[in-house]
């Protein structure tokens, strides 16, 4: 089983509609969870944290589920500038972070 | 502030050639990564420096890659033959310490090896 496992996509989806991403993960050790985005040919940036509580940011929330070890990003009233692919990100504490393969969005008019 | 530096950003060099490329991370960061991504496919660590020390290497092919930051600041990463599976985006990264921080990335140095 790999360490982060995500859907590939793509993901297409209307204009305004809301979209959800799961990514599982192996390591029952892990600590601390992140989705980056990466647009096309571009270099990934941090999107957002997830913590154990969930975490909210405008139209996007991502929450964390242990007991089931995966983490989820939902978008609500998706724009055509969401469109993108979505990276899952985890680390154990000093071990280095890592990367999914991602899962990919697009957004249509 | 600016962000992390990186050249060339194109490469295109024949199967057999060696190639470097040059990363220089955000001011202040102690930590720097080169990562390797595969199109399609999510960013693979080669190896983590803390200043100017190798705190993970595990996943470098040291048959043909080498990295160095001598003065824990610029680093360099080298591929000493190409293959033609190299053909990546190598991506370097900071971030300010090892755990819990954010990691800030480069723009890439694509290479195409023919």
């Amino acid at each position: 089983r790999k360490e982060v496992e995500q859907d590939p996509g793509p993901f297409n989806v209307p204009e305004g509609a809301t979209v959800a991403f799961n990514c599982t993960y192996s390591n029952s050790a892990s600590q601390s969870f992140f989705w980056y985005r990466q647009d096309c040919r571009k270099e990934p940036k941090l999107l957002m944290s997830v913590y154990s509580s969930g975490n909210e940011d405008g139209r996007f929330t991502a929450q964390l589920n242990r007991a089931s070890q995966y983490i989820s990003l939902l978008i609500r009233d998706s724009k055509l500038s969401d469109s993108a692919t979505y990276l899952c990100v985890v680390t154990s504490g000093n071990t280095p972070l890592v990367f999914g393969k991602g899962t990919r969005l697009s957004v249509i008019a | 502030e600016a962000g992390v530096a990186q050249s060339p950003r194109y490469k295109i060099i024949e199967k057999r050639q060696s190639v470097a490329f040059w990363c220089n991370p955000i001011s202040g960061h102690a930590t720097l990564y080169w990562y390797q991504q595969i199109l399609g496919q999510g960013p693979k660590l080669l190896i983590q420096f803390q200043n100017n020390g190798v705190v993970d290497d595990s996943q470098l092919p040291k048959d043909r890659f080498s990295a160095e930051r001598l003065k824990g600041v610029d680093s360099t990463l080298k591929i000493q033959p190409a293959k033609l599976e190299d053909s990546a985006v190598y991506l370097c990264a900071s971030s300010f310490s090892r755990s819990g921080n954010t990691i800030y990335f480069g723009e890439g140095s694509w290479l195409t090896v023919v």
